[in-house]
């Protein structure tokens, strides 16, 4: 089974620190995503990364920032916290697939972040 | 623009069947997934649809019309762990995932 770990399933910041949401996942996947899932909103791409060093804007990646050093780990950076980035965070990877892709997404457990 | 509708909330008694719709207007189509999360946990998938019809996976079924931009997720012989949200995502034409805001479903005894 495909494991997607985040590091932390509950954080407390304050405005104006940067966080750092760490991503890792065990199924060597070259496609990760991070999401931010609101009330009433769905889940929201923030931005993803098809490839080592790689990295594209999703829908809503204002005041967010990405690192994809290594295959294995995704990590989301909020450069400057608001109190609007409280939310919950969703990392997902998965397999590339060729032409109709089936390949589902495997999502983390999610980290829950507030920011005071 | 890209939308992704299904009703909030649904509820539904134990051992029933439920109907969960999902209609969709994307920047092209290439598959349709439902995924399920339980309160406090990662989405997991439960079904793909590319062409159309229904594909059955036990006591979960989904069916797709590609040209209404509609489907659904069937629950038959409703069990209380089925109490969760179940979320609509559509891979548009560029591979990109759109999700749906969910629908919570209850089941009560």
């Amino acid at each position: 089974d495909v494991k997607v770990t985040q590091s932390s399933r509950y954080l407390v910041k304050r405005t104006g620190e940067k966080v750092f949401l760490e991503c890792v996942q065990d199924m060597d996947h070259e496609n990760m995503f991070w999401y931010r899932q609101d009330p009433g909103l769905g889940l929201r791409l923030i931005y993803f990364s098809y490839d080592v060093k790689m990295k594209e804007k999703g829908d809503i990646p204002e005041g967010y920032s990405v690192s994809r050093e290594k295959k294995e780990r995704f990590s989301l950076i909020l450069e400057s916290a608001s109190t609007n980035q409280t939310s919950m965070y969703l990392c997902a990877s998965r397999k590339p697939g060729t032409g109709v892709s089936h390949q589902p997404q495997h999502f983390g457990d999610g980290t829950r972040l507030s920011i005071l | 623009g890209q939308n992704i509708d299904q009703p909030t909330e649904m509820t539904a008694t134990e051992g029933a069947i439920v109907q969960i719709n999902c209609t969709y207007q994307t920047s092209g189509f290439n598959g349709l997934f439902w995924y399920q999360q339980h309160a406090g946990e990662a989405p997991t998938f439960l079904s793909y649809n590319v062409l159309d019809g229904l594909e059955e996976k036990g006591r979960f079924s989904s069916f797709l019309s590609r040209s209404k931009g509609y489907s659904y997720l069937l629950l038959k012989e409703l069990q209380m762990k089925d109490s969760a949200s179940y979320l609509c995502a559509v891979r548009d034409r560029n591979n990109d995932m759109r999700f749906g805001a969910g629908t919570r479903l209850t089941v009560k005894p």
